[in-house]
């Protein structure tokens, strides 16, 4: 069974300081893909990035960062420099890579609040 | 940019009660989700639509509900007899052959009373 764990419910941080967000996965195929979602106030569910496992290359993109390790079954995420606008609820969700087991399974989210 | 809508954006209904949500998948996307979101819970998995069939399910998806593409751009989640623990966000999603992303329309907020 797939299993996604973000221990941290709730992150408070002043605006401009940066955040790290915590995923940490389990599951027993050798190959899946990660992503996170970013829900915000208003409740739509936004992607914001994939990782295929064997694609363990860090990526930076704008204020945003994604640091992956498969040896720690971790999949973080850092906002750089944060801003009102990523007050959010972001989740980390996990999907097997075979044809037909498509289903995301997520994680219960961690709300973040930027305070400005 | 195309988008997953969703209508209506809010479900009122009785216990007992059929409703159906309607999605409209964008345009060139083949594969179809539905998930759930309790209040404050996380998102579930209900049901994955490929070829005009389910290919995967979850337990919560069971003999009330069902799934249809009545045409080339709708999808419906029907729950032939609602339970006040249906009431959650329902989201649904698609995705484009070759690429591994869902994109998720905005909800229907589902309230069964």
């Amino acid at each position: 069974a797939q299993k996604v764990t973000q221990a941290q419910t709730e992150i408070s941080v002043v605006e401009k300081e940066d955040v790290t967000l915590d995923c940490v996965y389990e599951t027993r195929d050798t190959t899946y893909y990660l992503f996170w979602y970013k829900q915000p106030p208003s409740g739509e569910l936004v992607f914001l990035i994939r990782r295929n496992s064997f694609d363990e290359q860090n990526e930076i993109s704008g204020r945003y960062s994604w640091n992956f390790q498969k040896s720690t079954s971790s999949f973080n995420f850092t906002i750089t420099a944060s801003q009102v606008v990523d007050s959010a609820v972001y989740f980390c969700a996990l999907r097997k890579e075979t044809f037909g087991n498509e289903k995301l399974t997520f994680g219960t989210g961690t709300r973040l609040t930027i305070i400005p | 940019e195309p988008e997953v809508t969703q209508t209506p954006s809010h479900q009122v209904t009785q216990m007992g009660q059929e409703v159906i949500l309607r999605c409209v998948p964008i345009s060139n996307h083949l594969y179809f989700y539905w998930y759930r979101q309790i209040l404050g819970q996380k998102v579930e998995f209900l049901v994955s639509f490929y070829n005009n069939e389910i290919s995967e399910k979850s337990e919560i998806f069971d003999d009330q509900f069902s799934v249809e593409r009545p045409d080339g751009s709708n999808f419906t989640l029907k729950i032939r007899s609602t339970k006040l623990e249906d009431s959650a966000m329902y989201f649904c999603a698609s995705r484009r052959t070759g690429y591994n992303e869902q994109f998720f329309g905005p909800g229907t907020r589902l309230t069964v009373l």
